[in-house]
């Protein structure tokens, strides 16, 4: 009954790799995001999207790519992944924006 | 642009004294604010929101546009409270807005 799901929860890969992570919500919700948090803990929001359509886009290289299926999952594509991409990354959901849902995040590293 | 910032990396205080995470935040809006908090193998979830002006396991924080502060404070601080703390601020709507955190305070409570 996990209420936000990514997966893989680890991600080991080397540069230059294409790596997707998935993320599913069961909770009903209409708005979904992914962030980024890098190694000093700053949680940064990349992407965010409303009932499949993506509404905000902050500063992030075109390589990063999401896809959201259906209003309960929404994916996370990487191309040509870089050493500097190395981060934790969190999917949330939400009903209102400020109470997000968050997920238990997946750590990637590129070697 | 909007920013928030939490000036201290690390806090550690003994069991029973009390402690006040500091935030502070720039924003030519309303500002709507909040605290999320994330436990040791736990996921990120939502604390308290300012507007609601309640206190959660003993925390509170007040909004001071004057100070353009949201401070978090616990008059007796438990082992439990230990955790990361992000203060957070709403912007874009209730619907579609994004939260924008600071870079986040450990807090250490030790026996």
């Amino acid at each position: 009954d996990t209420a936000v799901s990514q997966t893989p929860k680890y991600l080991v890969t080397q540069m230059g790799n294409d790596k997707s992570i998935k993320c599913e919500q069961n909770l009903g919700h209409d708005t979904m995001y992914w962030y980024k948090q890098d190694s000093k803990k700053f949680l940064k929001i990349m992407f965010s999207y409303n009932n499949k359509e993506l509404i905000i886009n902050e500063t992030v290289p075109n390589r990063f790519s999401p896809k959201s299926p259906d209003k309960a999952h929404l994916n996370l594509h990487i191309n040509s992944l870089e050493l500097g991409d190395s981060a934790v990354y969190f999917c949330a959901s939400s009903l209102v924006a400020y109470e997000q849902y968050f997920g238990p995040g997946t750590r990637l590293t590129v070697t | 642009a909007q920013r928030v910032t939490q000036p201290e990396k690390l806090l550690s205080v003994f069991k029973g004294a009390p402690v006040e995470l500091k935030c502070n935040y720039s924003y030519s809006g309303s500002p709507e604010l909040f605290w999320y908090v994330q436990y040791s193998r736990q996921r990120l979830q939502l604390l308290l929101r300012h507007i609601s002006r309640e206190s959660i396991k003993g925390f509170t924080a007040d909004l001071n546009k004057g100070e353009t502060s949201f401070h978090l404070k616990k008059p007796f601080a438990q082992e439990e409270d230990s955790a990361m703390y992000y203060c957070a601020l709403v912007t874009g709507g209730t619907s579609y807005g994004k939260l924008t955190f600071g870079q986040g305070t450990i807090l250490t409570v030790h026996p």
